[in-house]
């Protein structure tokens, strides 16, 4: 079964750091370009970074650049996001999602929730 | 940057109708990479519809996309109970953003 599980999600100050981690299972992770997406509390989606099978290509958000890393192993199946000098406006869940040039995002994990706040 | 809008922003109907929902870029969308998404409460996104007319696997027939362009519709032909839902679509053509449209929420009449 094709699997995207996040995790490293929490409360954490406005300033500070977090690293969120996706790991995957089910499919050849080293195919694929990856995606992180998120959702503030009662709003809608926000495409936040992408990063090619490779890890040779990426793109952020420009609410994002800057302060966010995104990076990949392919060896360990596993995607994630370094978020430096997190504000109040990066509260939100963060979904792991497989991209596909054709096919659109078509698998996504369960999300993990960042909150920034004093 | 493509900017997305949807509408109508609220949908309120009853199980047995039709569902239109719309969605107009501000430029046209490279190669009609336009993907529609279905979310209901504390769930992720699922992929309905890509490249603006593809339905993806395990969706059932009564979802339909087309358009092409700046201009794009989803249509539920017959709504089911478990169709009511936000709605969202997205183009993810030529270079990011992948922007998102803002959603369409889908309520029972």
């Amino acid at each position: 079964e094709v699997q995207l599980a996040e995790s490293g999600g929490g409360l954490i100050q406005p300033g500070g750091s977090l690293r969120l981690s996706c790991a995957a299972s089910g499919f050849t992770f080293s195919s694929y370009n990856m995606n992180w997406v998120r959702q503030a509390p009662g709003k809608g989606l926000e495409w936040v970074s992408i990063i090619s099978s490779s890890g040779g290509t990426i793109y952020y958000a420009d609410s994002v650049k800057g302060r966010f890393t995104i990076s990949r192993d392919n060896a360990k199946n596993s995607l994630y996001l370094q978020m430096n000098s997190l504000r109040d406006e990066d509260t939100a869940v963060y979904y792991c999602v497989r991209g596909d040039y054709y096919y659109g995002m078509g698998v996504w994990g369960q999300g993990t929730t960042v909150t920034v706040s004093s | 940057e493509i900017v997305l809008t949807q509408s109508p922003g609220t949908l309120s109907l009853s199980p047995g109708e039709r569902a239109t929902l719309s969605c107009r870029a501000s430029q046209s969308v490279s190669s009609s990479y336009l993907a529609w998404y279905q979310q209901k409460p504390g769930q992720a996104p699922r992929l309905l519809i890509y490249a603006a007319s593809g339905r993806a696997t395990g969706i059932p027939d009564r979802f339909s996309g087309s358009g092409s362009g700046t201009d794009f519709t989803l249509t539920i032909s017959r709504l089911e109970p478990e169709d009511f839902a936000v709605y969202y679509c997205q183009q993810y053509g030529s270079s990011p953003p992948y922007t998102f449209g803002q959603g369409t929420k889908l309520e029972i009449k």
